[in-house]
């Protein structure tokens, strides 16, 4: 079965600056998708980035981009440039077809952007 | 609708009375998923739907828990004889399964109260 860990429960970070959550995960596939999901105090659960294993260029998206690690299984998240409205819950996630397409979250961090 | 709507978005219920929680996820996706979120707490996997495929009930937590999908859409969560426990946000999420890339759309959750 895969497992996700988050190893963070809490960071925070100041305004303007760059932080970077961890993410590790197991599996034996060789073909698989991991993503980053915020979940802001509304709750609302947001897609913030998704990465193919298969691919080696790390994803971007404007100021959040990933370092995936494929041997290491590790894909962690930078926030460059952190607002305000960054703060919220952030989750990482796996999906593979061992388990169906099924979608599997780590346990969160919570990040908190200071002014 | 645009989105995956869960109703009610709140609820508040006597311990031991039953409850049924309600999600309509977007049209033509085929994977249907339930978390089970305490507060300021992590994603608890609960049930997954995907197609006509059995579901994968692994993560539900007692057989006071159940849950079905008719007709491929509408998906209800029901919960027997609450128990304070049960306290907790219960959020619905749905994909286009075909794909591992599918992103997950989830809907508000609904805020179960056990009194």
């Amino acid at each position: 079965a895969q497992t996700v860990t988050q190893s963070q429960p809490e960071m925070s970070v100041q305004e303007a600056e760059t932080v970077t959550l961890s993410c590790t995960y197991d599996t034996s596939e060789s073909n698989y998708y991991l993503f980053w999901y915020k979940q802001p105090p509304s709750r609302q659960m947001i897609l913030v980035i998704r990465q193919e294993a298969y691919k080696q260029q790390n994803a971007t998206e404007n100021r959040f981009s990933v370092n995936f690690q494929k041997a290491a299984k590790s894909f962690s998240l930078k926030i460059s440039d952190s607002q305000l409205g960054d703060t919220a819950m952030y989750f990482c996630a796996f999906r593979g077809r061992n388990a169906g397409n099924m979608l599997t979250f780590g346990g969160g961090t919570r990040l908190m952007v200071k002014p | 609708g645009a989105g995956v709507s869960q109703s009610p978005s709140n609820k508040v219920t006597e311990k031991g009375k039953d409850v049924e929680l309600r999600c309509d996820p977007i049209s033509g996706h085929t994977a249907l998923y339930w978390y089970r979120q305490s507060l300021g707490q992590g994603l608890e996997f609960l049930i997954y739907f995907q197609g006509n495929s059995a579901p994968d009930k692994s993560g539900l937590p007692s057989d006071r828990f159940s849950a079905e999908r008719t007709g491929g859409s509408v998906s209800t969560l029901t919960i027997q004889r609450t128990q304070q426990e049960d306290s907790a946000v219960y959020l619905c999420a749905s994909s286009l399964a075909a794909g591992l890339e599918g992103e997950a759309f989830f809907g508000q959750g609904t805020r179960l109260t056990v009194v």
